[in-house]
């Protein structure tokens, strides 16, 4: 079956500290993944998705970076945090389904706090 | 452009209530619309969907029906449990997006919580 590991489920960082967020996913192969955050008082916002290793596209201009070194695996970066980037992280890789929908699968989240 | 708006929560209710989660969405095209939930400690996992207008959406008692002409989806069950406890979210993915249709866009979310 597939599961999908994110870590680490919370982060406490300084402003202009360097972030590295994890995402693996098992049991599939060439799964689409996405990175989403959820601001204080805010929806699930898309920020970056990716098709395949290397191929990386930005939904919003911010502070972050993703890559995807591997091809179950998705990372979040940044250089410098800065206080608006605190947020709940949630990693997600979809599968199309039978009736030709994309399925979402989530991953638990880090709530990632910038002091 | 695309967005969803959810009744603002916390919601607290007693066992056995009738449970009615608010949706709206404005989209342009024909968007699917989905309610996602979160139980404690576990990732978002897809509760029901709907792809097109007057579609109903049910899964483990919940229900919501795709109404086009008010631009609503609302989350309905007729008798919550303790279990139900969790934050729901509802969502739409835009038609006719050229990129992943896995490009979400979800409401702020509404906590659930029910008292035995």
């Amino acid at each position: 079956s597939q599961t999908i590991h994110q870590w680490p489920a919370t982060l406490v960082q300084p402003v202009g500290s360097p972030l590295s967020l994890e995402c693996t996913v098992e049991g599939t192969s060439n799964p689409n993944l996405y990175w989403y955050r959820q601001a204080a008082g805010r929806g699930l916002q898309l920020l970056f998705y990716s098709v395949g290793i290397g191929q990386i596209s930005s939904e919003v201009p911010q502070n972050l970076s993703a890559s995807r070194p591997q091809d179950r695996q998705f990372i979040l970066s940044s250089k410098k945090l800065l206080l608006s980037d605190s947020g709940f992280y949630l990693c997600a890789w979809s599968v199309l389904g039978g009736s030709g929908m994309e399925k979402l699968f989530f991953g638990s989240g880090t709530q990632l706090s910038v002091l | 452009g695309n967005s969803v708006t959810q009744m603002e929560g916390p919601v607290t209710l007693s066992e056995e209530a009738f449970l009615t989660i608010n949706c709206t969405y404005t989209a342009t095209g024909y968007p699917s619309l989905f309610w996602y939930v979160q139980y404690p400690g576990e990732g978002l996992q897809l509760l029901l969907k709907a792809t097109k207008a007057d579609d109903k959406g049910s899964n483990k008692g919940f229900e919501a029906t795709y109404r086009k002409e008010t631009t609503s989806f609302h989350l309905e069950k007729g008798s919550v449990q303790v279990s139900d406890s969790a934050v729901y979210f509802c969502a739409l993915s835009p038609w006719g997006y050229g990129g992943s249709q896995g490009n979400l866009i979800f409401g702020k979310g509404t906590k659930l919580s029910v008292k035995p």
